[in-house]
């Protein structure tokens, strides 16, 4: 079947520095990525839209300046959140699909809590 | 994407069949409805998906009103392991490729 794998589960940074996170997909070609916030409110927020071979599209508020997206084959992605704040924290979750008639498929997500 | 209005809560006991609903009043001819589950600790799960014509699949039934102006989701024989939150969502079948979430419903399961 299809999963996404993220890592890591959860993750401790001090204000100001940054934090990666991973995305893996297993079982299917993962041709789009979409990365996800959930605030400790459990409102979700679209980061950006991932494509491979397409510019990745970023939602209003959220910048590549602060976090940079790399999707470099059908089956990874990764995310890293700059200079990372309190406002920052959050649940960030990775859901990748195989084309835009295909449901998608999402990881446990990375906890982030900003220090 | 269009808007999705569902009840913050509802609550049900193991073993009763729930009906969650979902209203999508400015919902366009080429936008799916979908429904996924979130279960804490979790990413969201893919429940069922449909257009126009009701679906079923082993998690759920999907009722499409035939204005598609509302849809609701029914749980059949709920178990303590379908306590979630459940979003209704809809989708777009052009250049759009997003889900965008709401606040969804949650759904407490009493034994």
């Amino acid at each position: 079947g299809a999963l996404v794998y993220q890592y890591p589960r959860r993750t401790i940074c001090k204000s100001g520095t940054s934090m990666r996170m991973e995305c893996q997909a297993v079982g299917f070609q993962a041709t789009s990525v979409a990365w996800y916030r959930q605030s400790p409110q459990k409102t979700f927020e679209l980061i950006a839209l991932s494509t491979v071979n397409s510019a990745i599209k970023y939602e209003q508020n959220f910048t590549q300046e602060k976090f940079p997206i790399s999707h470099p084959n059908l089956s990874f992605s990764s995310m890293t959140v700059l200079n990372a704040y309190l406002e920052d924290r959050g649940l960030y979750l990775c859901g990748a699909n195989r084309d835009r008639n295909s449901d998608y498929t999402f990881g446990s997500g990375t906890r982030l809590l900003v220090i | 994407d269009a808007k999705t209005t569902q009840p913050d809560s509802m609550e049900s006991t193991e073993g009763e069949t729930v009906h969650l609903p979902c209203s999508h009043a400015t919902i366009s001819g080429n936008e799916y409805i979908y429904w996924y589950r979130q279960v804490p600790l979790q990413g969201p799960e893919y429940v069922t998906h449909g257009l126009q014509q009701n679906t079923t699949n082993s998690m759920a039934f999907l009722a499409i009103a035939s204005d598609r102006k509302s849809s609701t989701l029914i749980l059949p024989h709920v178990s303590l392991r379908d306590a979630a939150v459940y979003h209704c969502i809809l989708r777009g079948t052009g250049g759009n490729n997003k889900l965008t979430f709401g606040q969804g419903t949650v759904l407490s399961v009493i034994p």
